[in-house]
This record gives structure tokens, C-alpha cells and sequence, in this order.
């Protein structure tokens, strides 16, 4: 079945560090992929998105890169924010659409200043 | 034009009430879904649902878990005689089409068993 896997948290960078949150999947076809972010009790925010291979989604000074050789989907910004604090969930939309979009079990983002 | 709109924010019940979590979608969106979200987790699938039908429930306990969507109205969650560890976040989000263009989340509803 499809599936995500993103690493692994708490990361803790200080400001204006450079950020990576590394992002794989599992799927047949050709997915829609998506980084979402949650800020502290709130819900889930849509990033950015990428819906074939090559795009590249951004937002917000944050990219990612849809990669089918390495089925990755990478979150990356050249400058962290204190206000980027948050979780991040990389999830996955099969190619068809008719099945729910699957998250990986989100990283949990520290800037400190 | 409104979001997903979620009611209650925060709900306290005691071990075996019923607990029911409402979710108005975007307007013009027919597709609705719930997820579930426990302390430090990830979100977790529970069940998917256009107008009136259950399109894949696959995710929901099979006993004392229930949703709609009817033609008028919310979509409700229900949770019948809860127990502490029904306490979680509890998402719904919708889409126009299918998925493949993203879900809108509403703010969750947080429900807390005593």
C-alpha cells in the first residue's frame, strides 16, 4: 500500500539555519505529493504541493522538489523563521485520487532565536 | 468564504457519554474526511464520505465509531460510550473533487475524557 516516511524529530535549528526535513514514499503511479504544516493547536495548513515529477512546490520561502528516481519529496528553506516553529507532515495523494491522502507521522520543528 | 468549520473546539466528556463532533465543509466541496490525531502522533485516517454515503470507513474501531454526511447539514462523528482513550484531536477536512489537489483542514475538535 502507499505510504510516506519523513524523519524523524524534535529538530532544533537557530534562526536563519538552513532546513532540511528529509521526505520518502511508497506508491504506485504517479501521486500528488504534499508538505502541510500544524501550528500549536491549531489544525493542518496546506504548504505546498507538487502533482507530477520535476515540479517543484513552494510557499513561503519553503521548497520541495517532487523526485521519482528516489521517491522523495524533500521540505527545505534557505532561512528559518522562530515563526516557522511548528509540525510538518508530508503526506500523499494516489494517482486516481479516490483514496484517502496518507500523512507520514510529522516532524516537529524548534527555531530558536 | 468560510473554511472548514469544526464545533465543539474543546469537549469534555466523562467515560461512557456519547460525543459528537460536527464538521461543516467548504462551500462547494462534496467530499468529506475525518482523521484522528493522539498526543505526539501523526494523523490517522479514519473515514471518507461524500453526500449521504460512507465511501471507505476502513480506518473507523469497529464498535462504538460512527459518521454521516446527509444531504443537509454537517457532517457528524459519533463516538458512543467514550473511554479515555478516545481522548484525542479529531480533524475533518474537505475537498471539491478528489484528494488529488489537497484537503482544507478545519481546527479540529479536541476531546477530553474524564
Amino acid at each position: 500500500g502507499n505510504s510516506v516516511t519523513q524523519m524523524e524529530g524534535p529538530v532544533t535549528l537557530s534562526e536563519e539555519a538552513f532546513l532540511t526535513i528529509n521526505c520518502t514514499y511508497t506508491a504506485t503511479g504517479y501521486p500528488s505529493l504534499f508538505w502541510y504544516v500544524q501550528y500549536p493547536g491549531e489544525g493542518l495548513q496546506l504548504l505546498l504541493k507538487a502533482t507530477k515529477a520535476d515540479d517543484k512546490g513552494s510557499n513561503k520561502g519553503f521548497e520541495a522538489t517532487y523526485r521519482k528516481e528516489t521517491t522523495s519529496f524533500h521540505l527545505e528553506k534557505g532561512s528559518v523563521q522562530v515563526s516557522d516553529s511548528a509540525v510538518y507532515f508530508c503526506a500523499l495523494s494516489e494517482s486516481s485520487g479516490n483514496t484517502p491522502l496518507v500523512f507520514g507521522k510529522g516532524t516537529r520543528l524548534s527555531v530558536i532565536a | 468564504n468560510a473554511g472548514v468549520m469544526q464545533n465543539p473546539r474543546h469537549l469534555v466528556r466523562r467515560r461512557g457519554q456519547e460525543a459528537r463532533l460536527r464538521c461543516s465543509p467548504m462551500k462547494g466541496h462534496s467530499h468529506v474526511y475525518w482523521y484522528r490525531q493522539l498526543p505526539e502522533e501523526g494523523l490517522k485516517f479514519m473515514v471518507y464520505l461524500q453526500k449521504e454515503n460512507i465511501i471507505d470507513e476502513s480506518g473507523m474501531p469497529k464498535e462504538r465509531f460512527s459518521a454521516e454526511f446527509p444531504k443537509e447539514g454537517p457532517s457528524i462523528l459519533r463516538i458512543q460510550q467514550v473511554v479515555r482513550g478516545d481522548s484525542a484531536a479529531y480533524f475533518c477536512a474537505s475537498s471539491r473533487g478528489t484528494g488529488r489537489n489537497g484537503y482544507t483542514f478545519g481546527s479540529g475538535t479536541r476531546l477530553t475524557v474524564v
